[in-house]
């Protein structure tokens, strides 16, 4: 069964450019989640998807990030206009829809470095 | 709010020794508590989970015991190798609702031949 897929892996840009991440989960998972892991920290959710409805995004930076998964499968998030502070490496995770199947599935995750 | 909090690194030992990396949570109800790794260039992998109070998780040697009665969910194991060098992150999330995770800091762990 193949994994959770990310790109790209590195990501270096200059503060105020923009950026887009994407995500593949795992097939027939119909959550996924997008977290941020500042260095040195866990990650910490910014949004969460059931199929392509929005469950969860009261992390999300919304002046200046952006998420979607229009069809239910691939999800892309944008952040529009970068900030010091997003460095940080970018997890997506996918779950299976089953009740009390909670085990999440996390990408390789994309490191991002704004300058 | 749900949290949790887990045992400051970075933590070394020599290889067969013995590991104990603390974590306790708070949060309402019952939540299932989680042991994620992370190995230098990979991505989070699950380690163990335990869903109700007294179960034990286990994998690769490692174990960890749900303690409601002190909120906490140790890890273990008996003797450490070179390959256990990670970071290691503790997690709960609840079974109902958006079961997003909740992440402890990260405690890195280095094994020294």
């Amino acid at each position: 069964e193949a994994g959770v897929a990310q790109s790209p892996r590195y990501k270096i840009i200059e503060k105020r450019q923009s950026v887009a991440f994407w995500c593949n989960p795992i097939s027939g998972h119909a959550t996924l989640y997008w977290y941020q892991q500042i260095l040195g920290q866990g990650p910490k959710l910014l949004i969460q998807f059931q199929n392509n409805g929005v469950v969860d995004d009261s992390q999300l930076p919304k002046d200046r990030f952006s998420a979607e998964r229009l069809k239910g499968v691939d999800s892309t998030l944008k952040i529009q206009p970068a900030k010091l502070e997003d460095s940080a490496v970018y997890l997506c995770a996918s779950r299976g829809l089953a009740g009390r199947q909670e085990t999440q599935y996390f990408g390789p995750g994309t490191r991002l470095l704004v300058l | 709010g749900n949290s949790v909090t887990q045992m400051e690194g970075p933590v070394t030992l020599s290889e067969e020794a013995f590991l104990t990396i603390n974590c306790t949570y708070t949060a309402t109800g019952y939540p299932s508590l989680f042991w994620y790794v992370q190995y230098p260039g990979e991505g989070l992998q699950l380690l163990l989970k335990a869903t109700k109070a007294d179960d034990k998780g286990s994998n690769k040697g490692f174990e960890a015991t749900y303690r409601k009665e002190t909120t906490s969910f140790h890890l273990e194991k008996g003797s450490v190798q070179v390959s256990d060098s990670a970071v290691y992150f503790c997690a709960l999330t609840k079974i109902q609702g958006a079961q997003k995770l909740v992440f402890g800091q990260g405690t890195r762990l280095t094994i020294n031949p």
